[in-house]
């Protein structure tokens, strides 16, 4: 089994539609983070969440929202989707202990599609 | 602020070698990593240098200088399975700030 899942894998939309997307992991680390991917953009950091009461703004937090339900889920919401949030968007989790820590443990991404 | 840049593409042959280069300018340095993503895959994880030297493993290996803002990853005796982008990050006081990614096409 897949030690960071994320659901769903596609889903495409319409503007002005409320969107869900969701993260599991199975990997026990307390560091949970959501990016979006966009050709010839790199990965962008949108938020980020060190522990179940903690939650913070990265690059793009803009028209998104995040629920962290348990140290293992973590949910991003679009409130309004707008077509330039067309992208993939990945979730990841790190522990912030060991020998390479805070190396991020990336999800198969959602494609999500705006129209 | 942030900047890292790597090569926007690069192809190379099959059986050959490859130096992927990384510069960077943050404003704290706490770990460099490499990751591989194939297209339309997640990013996996390769390497890690947190100290100045060359860090080996197997036909992968990342070297790191910390006064120069620079790094590279090395890929031996290339594969074509090795064809993906190669992505550069680094951790200063925050989360990865990652570069845009090197596609690498690798070449018969």
């Amino acid at each position: 089994d897949a030690d960071v899942t994320q659901t769903p894998r596609n889903r495409i939309t319409k503007t002005g539609k409320r969107i869900m997307l969701e993260c599991s992991q199975t990997k026990g680390h307390d560091r949970m983070y959501w990016y979006r991917q966009d050709p010839g953009l790199g990965l962008r950091l949108i938020y980020y969440s060190f522990d179940v009461k903690d939650i913070n703004k990265g690059e793009i937090s803009d028209g998104y929202s995040v629920s962290r339900q348990a140290q293992a889920k973590f949910s991003l919401s679009l409130e309004s989707a707008i077509p330039n949030q067309t992208a993939l968007y990945f979730c990841a989790t790190s522990d912030k202990d060991g020998d390479a820590a805070d190396t991020q443990y990336f999800g198969p991404g959602t494609r999500l599609t705006v129209l | 602020g942030q900047n890292i840049d790597q090569p926007t593409e690069m192809t190379a042959t099959e059986g050959a070698i490859v130096q992927i280069n990384c510069t960077y300018q943050t404003s704290g340095f706490n770990g460099l990593f490499w990751y591989q993503q194939h297209a339309g895959e997640a990013p996996t994880f390769l390497s890690y240098n947190v100290l100045d030297g060359l860090e080996e493993k197997g036909r992968f290996s990342s070297f790191l200088s910390r006064s120069k803002g620079y790094s590279y990853l090395l890929l031996k005796e290339l594969q074509m399975k090795d064809s993906a982008s190669y992505l550069c990050a680094v951790r200063d006081n925050t989360p990865l700030v990652f570069g845009k990614g090197t596609r690498l096409s690798v070449i018969a």
